[in-house]
Formats: structure tokens, sequence, C-alpha cells
């Protein structure tokens, strides 16, 4: 079955690069994302990239995928304390599909 | 409000006992989802509905849970019986046909005592 995982935490200083890590297992993902969480509120889609994709950069975000290797990270640049949260890596084979999540990483930003 | 509402934010309830959730998805969007997530873990899928049909289950939703999107728009799930494991934060998300991005409501969190 589908399987997605990432490690659970990631401490980092403020204005340094942060890198989140993920794997998955299933090699019919077609879409693979990046979903961030803060305390009592919902998830938040940041960013996305198709399968056929090698790099996807968006502002402060950087999103590379190893297919070959099913693995995917999220570089976050000049992290922020407003960056701190958790966030989750999550697979679908189309858009209709159900999103298969990861267990979470916390990423906490100290000054 | 243009984003995804669910109700009640918050439910403590007794076990053994049923309880009901509602969803109100963006309006529009005709893909509705519902995903439990437990303390330390990411969300899990639970159903999903295309206007008022459901077309997936997972193992995860026994006869205990069921859901309803009777008129393709608010969603209800229920869960009859309740046992502590039930706990958890039940998240609806929506999305509109064809788009990539769901949106995700702040959920209902299930304390059973």
């Amino acid at each position: 079955g589908e399987d997605v995982e990432q490690s659970l935490f990631l401490s980092v200083r403020e204005g340094d690069s942060s890198v989140i890590n993920c794997t998955y297992t299933d090699s019919s993902s077609t879409y693979l994302y990046w979903y961030k969480q803060e305390p009592g509120a919902g998830l938040q889609l940041l960013t996305y990239i198709f399968s056929n994709m090698d790099m996807k950069q968006d502002q402060r975000l950087t999103v590379l995928l190893n297919k070959k290797d099913k693995h995917l990270s999220l570089r976050i640049a000049d992290t922020q304390t407003g960056d701190s949260a958790i966030y989750f890596c999550a697979e679908s084979i189309d858009t209709a599909s159900k999103l298969t999540f990861g267990t979470g990483t916390r990423l906490q930003v100290t000054l | 409000d243009t984003g995804v509402s669910q109700d009640p934010r918050h439910k403590i309830t007794k076990r053994g006992q049923n309880v009901t959730f509602r969803c109100d998805p963006i309006s529009e969007h005709n893909r509705l989802y519902w995903y439990r997530q437990t303390l330390g873990q990411g969300p899990e899928f639970l159903t999903y509905f295309q206007n008022e049909a459901q077309l997936e289950k997972s193992r995860l939703l026994s006869d205990r849970f069921s859901a309803e999107r009777p008129k393709g728009s608010f969603s209800t799930l229920e869960i009859q019986r309740t046992e502590q494991g039930d706990s958890a934060m039940y998240l609806c998300a929506s999305i509109r046909g064809g788009n990539t991005e769901a949106f995700f409501g702040q959920g209902t969190r299930l304390t059973v005592v």
C-alpha cells in the first residue's frame, strides 16, 4: 500500500535555510504536495509538483523531486519564526483521488 | 465567507454516545473529503463525495461511521456508539473538479471520555 515517511523534527536558526525531506512508496503517485499546519488552523497548501518535474520554485520555497528514489524535499530559504509549524508531505495519483499524508515534520525556528 | 466551514469545532462526548459533525464546503466545489488526524500523525483518508455520490470509503470507516452529502452541498459525518479510539481531529476538505488545490476546514476535535 501507499506509505509516506518524514523525519519528525527539524530545528533551524532564523535566516538559515530549512530542508524537509519525504519519501514515498507509491510509484503511481502523480501529484506531490507540501502542506503547512499551524496550531489551531487547518492545513494550508504551500506548493505541489507533478511527477514529471524535477524542481519547482515559488518565492522562498523550492521543491525537489527524485522520482527514481521516490524522494521529495522542501527547501525554505531565509527561514522566519512565522515558518514554525508542522509540514506534511502528501501524494495522490490524480486531482480527484485522496491524499496520502506523511506523519509530518515539526519545524522549529530559533532566534 | 469563502472557506470550508466545520461545526462544531470541539465535541466532548461520553463513550457509547452518537455524534454528528457538519462540513460546509466552498460553494461550487463538487468534491468533498473527510479525513481523520490523531495526535502526532498525518491526516488519514476516510471517505470522498463527488456531488451527492459517495465514491470511495476507507477501511478505517467502520460500520459505526456513516457520511452523507444529500444535496451535493454540505456533508455530515456520524459516529455511532463512540469509542475512546475515535478521539481525533476530523477534517473536511473540498476541491473544484479539475483543480489541484484542496481547501481544508479547521476541523472538529472529538474527545471521547
